[in-house]
């Protein structure tokens, strides 16, 4: 079975600071993602990566960074949280690169963010 | 733009009678579509899927359907279990040509149906 694992599940940080959240996985997978969940918004993009330092924007990148500088780890960095930015936070990753077949996206437990 | 839509928050049915989950999508260029079951504190964890070459796709209990006309996929559940109980979220995504195309795998979601299957 995939495993996606998230460094935490519980994280409360305060207004200004740097945040890291961590996601690995240990199938090898090419693609790896970033998503927010709020109530009533669903699962949304914020990065997605489909290589070693690679990364591409998602549909709401602001106010985030990325890093993957090994294959089976991919980092999100709130680089100046701020309080819209309590939300759970959902890391995924997927078999194939770009051009590969459809397959699904394995996801971890995430992580509930506060920010104070 | 919601590209992906499930209209219905919530969903309550009768343990052992069908429960159906729709979602509505609005580009007709995604190809493979999937349902996600979500339990409180923890991740979505896929349940079926189906590519735009079929029209229905059945795994036990979870039978998928996509009406490609009317842009319209619905996830049955037969016979629903109180163990159901979980928001469902419908996504979908599409291949882009060509080699080197970085969008292949982005799945857009929808907002996601709260189901309780009452005993």
């Amino acid at each position: 079975d995939v495993k996606v694992t998230q460094s935490s599940r519980y994280l409360v940080k305060r207004t200004g600071e740097k945040v890291f959240l961590e996601c690995v996985q240990d199938m090898d997978h090419e693609n790896m993602f970033w998503y927010r969940q709020d109530p009533g918004l669903g699962l949304r993009l914020i990065y997605f990566s489909y290589d070693v330092k690679m990364k591409e924007k998602g549909d709401i990148p602001e106010g985030y960074s990325v890093s993957r500088e090994k294959k089976e780890r991919f980092s999100l960095i709130l680089e100046s949280a701020s309080t819209n930015q309590t939300s759970m936070y959902l890391c995924a990753s997927s078999l194939y690169g770009a051009g590969g077949p459809n397959q699904p996206q394995h996801f971890g437990d995430g992580t509930r963010l506060s920010i104070l | 733009d919601q590209q992906v839509k499930q209209n219905s928050p919530s969903l309550s049915v009768q343990e052992g009678r069908i429960s159906i989950l729709n979602c509505d999508y609005t580009n007709s260029m995604f190809d493979y579509f999937l349902w996600y079951k979500k339990y409180p504190a923890e991740g979505p964890t896929f349940l079926i899927s189906i590519s735009s070459i079929k029209d229905k796709n059945e795994d036990g209990r979870f039978t998928v359907f996509l009406n490609k006309s009317a842009k319209h996929l619905s996830l049955h559940i037969v016979p629903s279990q109180p163990g159901d109980s979980a928001v469902y979220f419908c996504a979908a995504s599409y291949h882009k040509e060509p080699h080197g195309s970085s969008n292949t795998g982005k799945l857009i979601f929808g907002q996601g149906t709260t189901l309780q299957v009452k005993p």
